[in-house]
Order: structure tokens, then C-alpha cells, then sequence
């Protein structure tokens, strides 16, 4: 147990439509980093959030969107699916940036693009 | 551009034996490395990390190497059990630059334990 939340755990999409996913993070965790995991490759980071700001981002494109809450929880917006972004999404919180050794990972959201 | 990559897929080994995962990494400018298991149908879980200024960590039946000079880790894990089956993934990080926390993942290995 974690104490990361994630959902939805499994949503199917049409490509060209536009998807949100939902995690609530630890209490007190004001980082949260979304992962894009592909079938058999490891997580890719996406962006970080800190303090309700994007602080870094990965190699993907502006359509991929982020939001963090006051109550640390955040938002993955995905807009314009194409069907290449079909992948687990990982949601990780922390309580301090750079601290690896304390990153919670959700379980994750299965998102099929078809 | 595999930054981090885990060249063996699957590993197989005998219960109460030693396994070896290995992990190799390209960005010189990588300070930070960790390893993750992860189980089907649940998040990766921190297992054990370690900083460039060392060249080994050990935690229980977990050991940790690293190589700079080689831009290679492995991790020990001894005696191995079969509820060490999982998927593995090996992580790293460039604290300096940006302190995002961004983590560079290898593609994993999957390690199966027999009894």
C-alpha cells in the first residue's frame, strides 16, 4: 500500500479523443511525476509537478497536460489520442524533489486508444 | 536514444541461489541509481538505491554495485526466493541539474525464482 490512488484503472478511447487521468497522492507529498509505460519497455517520465507548477518535462508532445491541486491531488490530460499513446500511466508522489528513495507509484491507469 | 538499458529481458534461477541483474548507462552525468520491482498489476516498489560517491550498498539480500568507470550496476540478491519473482527495473538520475527528481528507466527483467 502505497497511498497512491490512481483512476481510472482501465479505460478504452477512440483516437482523436481526449482522456483524463485522476491521482491522489500521499498526504503532504507536493511533488507529484507522471510515467508513460509502454508493453515491455520501462516508465518514460512525462512531467513533474511541484507546489501546483509543472517543474520538468520529458520528450513528449504539448497535448500531453498536466494539473496539481492545492489538496496534492493531479490530473493527466491527454488530448488528440493517437493510438501510440496506449500504455500504463504512472502517477508518482514524493515529499521532496530528487529524493528517489521516497517515490510512491500508484498502481497505475491502462489506457487502449483504438 | 536507451539511455539506461537492461540487455537481458528474463533471468531464471534456482531457489536459494544468488541472482544477478545488470543495468548499463550511458549519461556520464547520471549521480543517482535505484532499483524497482514491480508486480503485475501493482506500481514499481523502491528497493534499494545508491549514490555515485559509493560502489556498493547492501540491504539485507539486496546488494547493489556500481561501476563508473564501466557506466554499469548490478544488483545481488542472495539467497534468492521465489516471492522475488517480479519484474525489475533499473533507474537512474541526474540530481544536479535540475533536481526535478527524473528518473531514467532501463526496459526491466523479468526474474522468475524456482522452488
Amino acid at each position: 500500500e502505497t497511498g497512491v490512488t490512481q483512476s481510472p484503472t482501465h479505460l478504452i478511447k477512440t483516437r482523436g479523443q481526449q482522456v483524463t487521468l485522476r491521482c491522489s497522492s500521499q498526504s503532504g507529498h507536493n511533488t507529484v511525476s507522471w510515467y508513460q509505460q509502454a508493453l515491455g519497455q520501462g516508465p518514460q517520465f512525462i512531467f513533474q509537478y511541484y507546489r501546483e507548477e509543472e517543474n520538468g518535462r520529458g520528450n513528449f508532445p504539448p497535448r500531453f497536460s498536466g494539473l496539481q491541486f492545492p489538496n496534492y491531488s493531479s490530473e493527466l490530460n491527454v488530448n488528440a489520442l493517437e493510438l501510440d499513446d496506449s500504455a500504463l500511466y504512472l502517477c508518482a508522489s514524493s515529499l521532496r524533489q530528487g529524493d528517489g528513495n521516497t517515490i510512491y507509484f500508484g498502481e497505475g491507469s491502462w489506457l487502449t486508444v483504438v | 536514444d536507451q539511455q539506461v538499458k537492461q540487455n537481458s529481458p528474463s533471468l531464471s534461477v534456482q531457489e536459494g541461489r544468488i541472482s544477478i541483474l545488470n543495468c548499463d548507462y550511458t549519461n556520464s552525468m547520471f549521480d543517482y541509481f535505484l532499483w524497482y520491482k514491480k508486480y503485475p498489476a501493482e506500481g514499481p516498489t523502491f528497493l534499494i538505491s545508491i549514490s555515485s560517491i559509493k560502489d556498493k550498498n547492501e540491504d539485507g539480500r539486496f546488494t547493489v554495485f556500481l561501476n563508473k568507470s564501466a557506466k554499469h550496476l548490478s544488483l545481488h540478491i542472495v539467497p534468492s526466493q521465489p516471492g522475488d519473482s517480479a519484474v525489475y527495473f533499473c533507474a537512474a538520475s541526474d540530481t544536479g541539474s535540475s533536481n526535478t527528481g527524473k528518473l531514467i528507466f532501463g526496459q526491466g527483467t523479468t526474474l522468475q525464482v524456482k522452488p
